[in-house]
């Protein structure tokens, strides 16, 4: 069963422009990641946040995390068409091992 | 250092038959996990092994089953292939099971079933 709920499923901007998602969980986590995976390719690890942060950098990553809502954001400053991939969100619940669940992904488009 | 591999990298079979798909995990890693991704769908939790051992099962039929062998790489066995098990089948690795989750991905094996 999937944890998390992206939105949008789809994204479609121009390079220069930032791109925002969005991911929904039902549940307690220990921490919340976010991976990248471009066409039928393996998931690359972009950025955890753990439940205690609210907010996070790496590069041009930027991930928010609210614990109250059960949400989180992944934002992309100055896209790239390089930038062109599923981005997928993925929890480690409380309770379930080092197991982790995965959203249903975003699927972004980023045009020149 | 060398990444997750995994093979084949395609295969094509029919209903009925059984597949085995293999998997390394980056050195130094004692977890493995299996995930499935059908076409244009999120990833589901197949089989996670640690030390060798199975630690966790997703929602899936018997007829999925692996192992991991003592060098810790892995093995994915199906059995009586369905058309609905087309899918990328995807191989993690992670050091061991109290850490935080953050897995590293092979490219992944897929399996067109005719």
């Amino acid at each position: 069963s999937q944890q998390g709920e992206e939105d949008p499923q789809a994204l479609s901007i121009q390079e220069g422009e930032n791109a925002t998602m969005n991911c929904s969980y039902k549940t307690s986590i220990n921490n919340l990641q976010w991976y990248r995976q471009n066409s039928g390719r393996g998931l690359v690890h972009l950025i955890l946040i753990r439940s205690n942060e609210r907010e996070k950098h790496s590069g041009r990553l930027r991930v928010t995390l609210d614990t109250s809502k059960k949400s989180s954001s992944l934002l992309i400053t100055a896209s790239r068409a390089a930038d062109t991939a599923s981005y997928f969100c993925a929890t480690l619940n409380t309770g379930t091992a080092s197991k982790l669940t995965f959203g249903t992904g975003t699927r972004l488009q980023v045009t020149l | 250092e060398a990444g997750v591999t995994q093979s084949p990298t395609h295969l094509i079979k029919t209903r009925g038959q059984q597949v085995t798909l293999r998997c390394s995990p980056i050195s130094g890693h004692t977890s493995v996990y299996w995930y499935q991704q059908a076409l244009g769908l999120g990833l589901q939790f197949l089989l996670w092994y640690d030390e060798g051992e199975e630690r966790n099962r997703g929602n899936f039929p018997p007829r999925f089953s692996g192992r991991q062998f003592p060098n810790y790489s892995s093995e994915l066995n199906v059995n009586a292939l369905e058309l609905e098990d087309s899918a990328l089948y995807l191989c993690a690795s992670s050091l061991a099971w109290a850490n935080t989750g953050e897995l590293f991905f092979g490219e992944g094996s897929r399996l067109t079933v005719l």
